[in-house]
């Protein structure tokens, strides 16, 4: 199975700051990877797939970039609705899918 | 704008099969747009993926489930179901039914999730 390492686990931000949360697979996956937000209670939302591409309705401050094995999702100006839990998900492996263990985002 | 709703029972004892099933509306379940998927997420941990199915009645399951996961589909009802046998402690979980994009294979759209408890 390709495993995937998300970095930090937990991160404490203020609203305005500029985020960078990190995926590393490991072996490559081309651009098979896609990031999700999940707010409490609630089912995953897709934000970025193919590595870098937005999903229709997600905002603009939100950007993917990486291939191979390390990828990075960015949050140019954090806003309160942000703070949630951020998974990479691989899909190169399909259809042996698998997550990364999750970065918590938290108001400092 | 498809969605998605689960439904089954949320607890279920030691040893017995988990039953649930998901309800496609907005969508034919045989588009062909998506694969079918279950995943779920234990209490404070990451997501798993349990297993998928094609409109054709094709499956895939993830291996450390196989066999124990039976996934099919009722495209009269669109609807797909997912029975996991000899359930443990371990199976707890939020329960999610989702669209996998047949292209790209992202998961959009989720159904909202249902608990089940394996608990005697």
């Amino acid at each position: 199975d390709i495993q995937m390492t998300q970095s930090p686990s937990s991160l404490s931000a203020f609203v305005g700051d500029r985020v960078t949360i990190t995926c590393r697979a490991s072996q490559s996956i081309g651009s098979y990877l896609n990031w999700y937000q999940q707010k409490p209670g609630k089912a995953p939302k897709l934000l970025i797939y193919a590595a870098s591409s937005l999903q229709s309705g997600v905002p603009s401050r939100f950007s993917g970039s990486g291939s191979g094995t390390d990828f990075t999702l960015t949050i140019s100006s954090l806003q309160p609705e942000d703070f949630a839990t951020y998974y990479c998900q691989q899909s190169y492996s399909t259809p042996m899918y698998t997550f990364g263990q999750g970065t918590k985002l938290e108001i400092k | 704008q498809v969605q998605l709703q689960e439904s089954g029972p949320g607890l279920v004892k030691p040893s017995q099969t988990l039953s649930l099933t998901c309800t496609v509306s907005g969508d034919s379940i045989s588009s062909g747009s998506y694969y079918w998927s279950w995943l779920r997420q234990p209490a404070g941990k990451a997501l798993e993926w349990i297993g998928r199915i094609y409109t054709s009645g094709s499956t895939n399951y993830n291996p450390s489930l196989k066999s124990r996961v039976t996934i099919s589909v009722d495209t009269s009802k669109n609807q797909f179901s997912l029975n996991l046998s000899s359930v443990t402690a371990a199976d707890t979980a939020v329960y999610y039914c989702v669209g996998d994009e047949v292209r790209f294979n992202w998961f959009d759209p989720w159904g909202q999730g249902t608990l089940v408890t394996v608990s005697s």
